[in-house]
Order: structure tokens, then sequence, then C-alpha cells
């Protein structure tokens, strides 16, 4: 069955600080989707970041940037210089491949809490 | 173009009452999923609807129902409503091919009382 943990419940940064946000999930899949959703005070999930299996190119847009490695099924999640409007719950998920019940449905990690502060 | 909409935004119940959630995807979205967040449980997955099928199933019981009409727009039903359904309920859409980004509408804010 498929995973996904964060094991991080809680970050508190001063803005300006870089932070990385860790998830690593489980799967018997070879073909998978990973996802980064943020989730602000307003409660809308905002859509981040989509990685397939096959991807192992890490990407930035600008002060954000993420790490997939397969080797050790993670794929973290870095922002640079954070500010205050960072703050929010992060969410990383995994979707599976249709035959495996997976297609669209997608397996949430617990969340991770960000708080940046002046 | 316009975001997923969800209707209505808050909404308190009884126990025992049953309540109908709606959806409008992004136009052109015909993949329809729905999630539960609660503060024990987190976000977890209810339903997928696509071509007014349901194409994938979570662990919820039968008293939770779903179904899409032909224009993608989707509707849950919760029937015989427990404290325990208290929850946020978001709906997502996305295009049918698999593995796609999911675009989340604001919630629905369930109380039950």
């Amino acid at each position: 069955a498929q995973k996904v943990t964060q094991a991080q419940t809680e970050i508190s940064v001063v803005e300006k600080e870089d932070v990385t946000l860790d998830c690593v999930y489980e799967t018997r899949d070879t073909t998978y989707y990973l996802f980064w959703y943020k989730q602000p005070p307003s409660g809308e999930l905002v859509f981040l970041i989509r990685r397939n299996s096959f991807d192992e190119q890490n990407e930035i847009s600008g002060r954000y940037s993420w790490n997939f490695q397969k080797s050790t099924s993670s794929f973290n999640f870095t922002i640079t210089a954070s500010q205050v409007v960072d703050s929010a719950v992060y969410f990383c998920a995994l979707s599976e491949d249709l035959l495996t019940g997976g297609g669209n449905k997608l397996t949430f990690g617990t969340g991770t809490q960000l708080k940046v502060e002046l | 173009k316009a975001g997923v909409t969800q209707t209505p935004r808050y909404l308190i119940k009884t126990r025992g009452q049953q309540v109908t959630l709606s959806c409008s995807p992004i136009s052109g979205h015909r993949s329809v999923s729905w999630y539960q967040q609660t503060p024990g449980q987190g976000l977890q997955f209810l339903f997928e609807y696509f071509s007014e099928t349901q194409r994938n199933k979570g662990n919820f019981p039968g008293r939770f129902s779903g179904r899409q009409f032909s224009n993608s727009r989707s509707e849950m039903n919760v029937s015989t409503l427990e404290l325990g359904d208290s929850a946020l309920y978001l709906c997502a859409s996305s295009l049918v091919q698999v593995g796609n980004e999911q675009y989340f509408g604001p919630g629905t804010r369930l109380t039950v009382t």
C-alpha cells in the first residue's frame, strides 16, 4: 500500500532563513507521481509541483526547489530566503498507476506546519 | 479560467440528517475527486469520478456517496450524519490523464451537532 511520511510536524524559522521540508514515500509501483501542495490559513490547497517517477531531475522555481531521490524514496522541498507569506501547512502527496488502484487518488502525508517569523 | 467552486462554503447539520455538497470543476477538467480533511485523520480520499462513473473509491462507509453529471459537475452526499463527519470537504478537478495535478476548491466546512 502507498504511504507518505512527513516527519516534521511543525517548523519555525526566522525570515530569510532557508528551510527544507522532508517527504518520504512508500509504493510498490514503478510508475507513480509525487506532488507538493500548500495550504494557507484560508484552507484552499494550492498546487506547487508534480513529479513523475521517471524524472529525477531536481527543479527550481524562484525561491522554491525540490529534490527527488528514488534511492531514498524522498521528495524534499526547500524554500530559500523564507518570507512570512510562506507560512502555511505544506503537504506531500503520492498517486499511483490506475491499474493498481491509483489514478487520480492522492495519498497525503500529515503535513508540515511552517511558521516564518520576522 | 475560473477555479474550482464549491457550494455551500459552510454548513451546520444535526446528527441523523443528510447533506449534499456541490462542486464545479475547472472548465475542461473531466475528473473530479473528493477529499475529507479532519484534524485527527488528515486528508483522506473519498472518491473520484470521470465521465459520470466512479473510477476510484476510498475507505469510507456507504453513507458517503457521490455522482457526476454530464457537464462534469459533481455532488457528494452524506446520509445519516454522525458527529465524526464534521470536517472540511475538498473537491479537486484535473484533466483525465492519470497522475495529473489536481486543483482544489475552497472546500465546504461541515459541522454536525
